[in-house]
């Protein structure tokens, strides 16, 4: 079975600061990772994914996640955060074999100016 | 605009009640898979289909079904609703197997009263 954890339910930062959401992941075999956002009322939004190769992924409005295989961590990292960051983050892994992907709680990101 | 159209965008109705939610997937996207968002579950799986065949299938109630027809559009049937299943159910889509990840669509909103 897969699963993801998002330890923090919330992350409060103040703008211009570095911001990081964290994740830790369970699968068999190699994982496949992704970063989604949620802003209110809408949809889920990909940022970026880890499939294989470097281990720091770089994706969308200046993202970017370090995979640690020795720590299953993925955690989602941008330098200097904006207020329009604010919004619910979601983790995903997938196994090599399996179709779904399994999600985290989320982690509500909120930056004040 | 994902390209992932889910309609209706909101739906209220009674315990008991049967509902469909459709879902068209992206153009060219073979693939659709269906989520339950709700505050205390989080995201959760129910359901994927593949060209028109049932491919993986998570914690979906006996009160649900779903298919997808040779158009490629997909529907979620909930029925004998209960006030459990007021949530957010969202469609996703994918070319294949999701190796890339999903493209999701904006939710159908259920409020069952």
């Amino acid at each position: 079975a897969q699963s993801v954890a998002q330890p923090e339910d919330q992350v409060n930062v103040a703008e211009g600061n570095p911001l990081t959401v964290k994740c830790t992941y369970s699968v068999s075999g190699n994982p496949y990772l992704f970063w989604y956002v949620q802003y209110p009322n809408r949809g889920l939004q990909f940022l970026l994914k880890y499939i294989t190769g470097d281990n720091l992924v770089k994706g969308s409005y200046g993202f970017e996640a370090e995979f640690n295989k020795s720590q299953t961590s993925f955690h989602l990292k941008k330098p200097s955060a904006i207020v329009s960051d604010s919004a619910l983050y979601f983790c995903a892994v997938r196994a090599y074999n399996d179709y779904k992907l399994s999600f985290g709680a989320g982690t509500t990101v909120t930056v004040r100016a | 605009d994902s390209g992932v159209t889910q309609t209706p965008k909101h739906l209220i109705t009674a315990t008991g009640q049967r509902v469909t939610l459709r879902c068209s997937p992206r153009s060219g996207d073979l693939s659709v898979y269906w989520y339950q968002q709700s505050l205390d579950q989080g995201l959760q799986f129910l359901i994927q289909y593949y060209n028109g065949e049932e491919r993986a299938k998570g914690n979906i109630l006996e009160r649900f079904s779903a298919q997808q027809f040779p158009d490629l559009h997909s529907e979620l049937n909930l029925s004998s609703l209960e006030l459990g299943d007021s949530a957010l159910y969202f469609c996703a889509s994918s070319p294949e197997d999701g190796f890339f990840g999903y493209t999701f669509g904006s939710g159908t909103r259920l409020t069952v009263v």
